[in-house]
């Protein structure tokens, strides 16, 4: 199972908005709305940010939304904050009966 | 609240075994799908394993499979990682997660602390 595709980096300037891309095949992120988007600072564990696509969690902020277009999967972090700084992971569930993770995407506030 | 907690990392010889453990707690632990996750040192994510509520499925990622196997204890709350023939590929930080839908193996919601294996002779 090849790993999803994302950018390496993404920038923005505080109070931007931007976009991260997630992109696989049929198999995974085009067949099943199991996709999720993890946030993961340094030297910590991952943390759910979207699940089936477009959820939040209670506690996450509204700033960041979710959502897909065929095999590609999309994480917008509007007005963009300093904490938001970290790296991006996105997962789907695939045909296989197994998860696949992205790439990662660092974002970088500048 | 959920806490998982990883133990049984450390340092180990290529084509060693040893077994992580994980212990859950804040949730019904034997009615949610179980993960293994790991992350090579300044390297990104890979799905490892996954084991149903009941450990009836169990289904591995192509780089580790007949090598490790995942496991569960239901009465014990704990969750296990066999991992056998240890290469230096596997060198990672290996978290023990839990899946978001109850009876199901399809996203993850609350991830362990992690626990270091070094594979290094």
């Amino acid at each position: 199972q090849s790993a999803l595709t994302q950018p390496a980096s993404v920038s923005g300037s505080p109070g931007q908005s931007i976009t991260i891309s997630c992109t696989g095949t049929s198999s995974d992120v085009g067949g099943y709305n199991y996709v999720s988007w993890y946030q993961q600072h340094p030297g910590e564990a991952p943390k759910l940010m979207i699940y089936d696509v477009s959820n939040r969690p209670s506690g996450v902020s509204n700033r960041f939304s979710g959502s897909k277009s065929a095999n590609t999967a999309s994480l917008t972090i509007s007005g963009l904050q300093a904490e938001d700084e970290a790296d991006y992971y996105c997962s789907s569930y695939t045909t296989s009966n197994t998860l696949v993770f992205g790439t990662g995407t660092q974002v970088t506030v500048l | 609240q959920v806490q998982l907690v990883e133990s049984g990392g450390g340092v180990v010889q290529p084509g060693r075994s040893l077994r992580l453990s994980c212990a859950a707690s804040g949730f019904t632990f034997s009615t949610y799908g179980m993960h293994w996750v790991r992350q090579a040192p300044g390297k990104g994510l890979e799905w490892v394993a996954v084991i149903s509520y009941d450990g009836g499925n169990k289904y591995y990622a192509d780089s580790v499979k007949g090598r490790f196997t995942i496991s569960r204890d239901n009465s014990k709350n704990t969750l296990y990682l066999q991992m056998n023939s240890l290469r230096t590929e596997d060198t990672a930080v290996y978290y023990c997660a839990k899946d978001w839908k109850v009876g199901a193996n399809v996203e993850i919601d609350y991830w362990g602390q992690g626990t270091l294996v070094t594979v290094s002779s």
